[in-house]
C-alpha cells in the first residue's frame, strides 16, 4: 500500500492555467508537506501543515495555496501558472517536526 | 548562498567498494540533520536523522555521522551495490529567530557501476 500518495503524476498545462495536484496519506500522521524540486535536483519546501493547520509558509507566490480539508489530505492548488513553476512537486508526511520522512512519488508539472 | 553544502556533486565507483559523502553546513543554532536517498524519478527516502547529541548512526549498509563541532556530517555506504545509485540530499533544521528553518544541500550523484 502507497503511504504518501499524489495525484496526477505528470500534468502539462499552458501558461495562465489554474491547475491542483491532489496528496493523501494513509499514515496517521500529523503533518504534511509540499516540496519543489527544480530542473538543478534542489529541494525546496513550500508548505508545512500540522493537523490542518499552516506552520510554514516559505517564500512562495500566492498563486499557490494549500488545503487541507483534513489531516490525511494536502492538495495544492496554483492560479495563473508560470514557465517557472515548471518542476517536480513532493508531498510528504511526518509524524511530527519539520523534516519530512515519508515522500510521494512527485508530481512532474510542465508549463509550455 | 546555500548553507549547506554538499561534496562531490557526483560519484562513480565500482560495485562493492566503499564510499563517503559529505555534508557541511553553516546554519545554527542546529537542531538535527537527515540524509535522504533520491531514486530517479522516485520521491526522497529518509535514511538516518542525527540531532545534537548523536555522533554516529548506522542503517543497514548506510552509517552516518555528525561533528556538531565542526557542522560536519558524513554518509558512509559499505559494500556498495547497483540499488545505492541515487542521489543523496543532507537536509538540516535549525532554530533561528525568525522561527524553525530547514535547509537542502544539493545533493551527491552516486553511480555505481557493475
Amino acid at each position: 500500500d502507497t503511504a504518501v500518495s499524489q495525484t496526477p503524476k505528470y500534468l502539462v498545462t499552458q501558461m495562465g492555467n489554474d491547475k491542483s495536484i491532489k496528496c493523501e496519506q494513509n499514515l496517521g500522521h500529523d503533518t504534511m508537506y509540499w516540496y519543489k524540486q527544480d530542473s538543478k535536483k534542489f529541494l525546496k519546501i513550500m508548505f508545512s501543515y500540522n493537523n490542518k493547520e499552516l506552520i510554514i509558509n516559505e517564500t512562495v507566490p500566492n498563486r499557490f495555496s494549500p488545503k487541507s480539508p483534513d489531516k490525511a489530505h494536502l492538495n495544492l492548488h496554483i492560479n495563473s501558472l508560470e514557465l517557472g513553476d515548471s518542476a517536480v512537486y513532493f508531498c510528504a508526511s511526518s509524524q511530527t517536526g519539520l523534516l519530512a520522512k515519508f515522500f510521494g512519488p512527485g508530481t512532474r508539472l510542465t508549463v509550455l | 548562498k546555500n548553507q549547506v553544502e554538499q561534496s562531490p556533486q557526483s560519484l562513480i565507483i565500482l560495485e562493492g567498494k566503499n564510499c563517503t559523502l559529505q555534508c557541511n553546513y553553516t546554519v545554527s543554532p542546529f537542531s538535527n540533520l537527515r540524509w535522504y536517498k533520491q531514486d530517479t524519478g522516485r520521491g526522497p527516502v529518509s535514511l538516518t536523522i542525527m540531532t545534537f547529541s548523536e555522533n554516529t548512526k548506522s542503517n543497514g549498509r548506510y552509517t552516518a555521522t555528525l561533528d556538531a563541532d565542526t557542522k560536519q556530517s558524513s554518509l558512509h555506504i559499505t559494500a556498495s551495490q547497483l540499488s545505492d545509485s541515487a542521489s543523496y540530499i543532507c537536509v538540516v533544521f535549525f532554530d533561528n529567530n525568525a522561527g524553525n528553518m530547514l535547509t537542502f544541500g544539493g545533493g551527491t550523484r552516486l553511480m555505481v557501476k557493475p
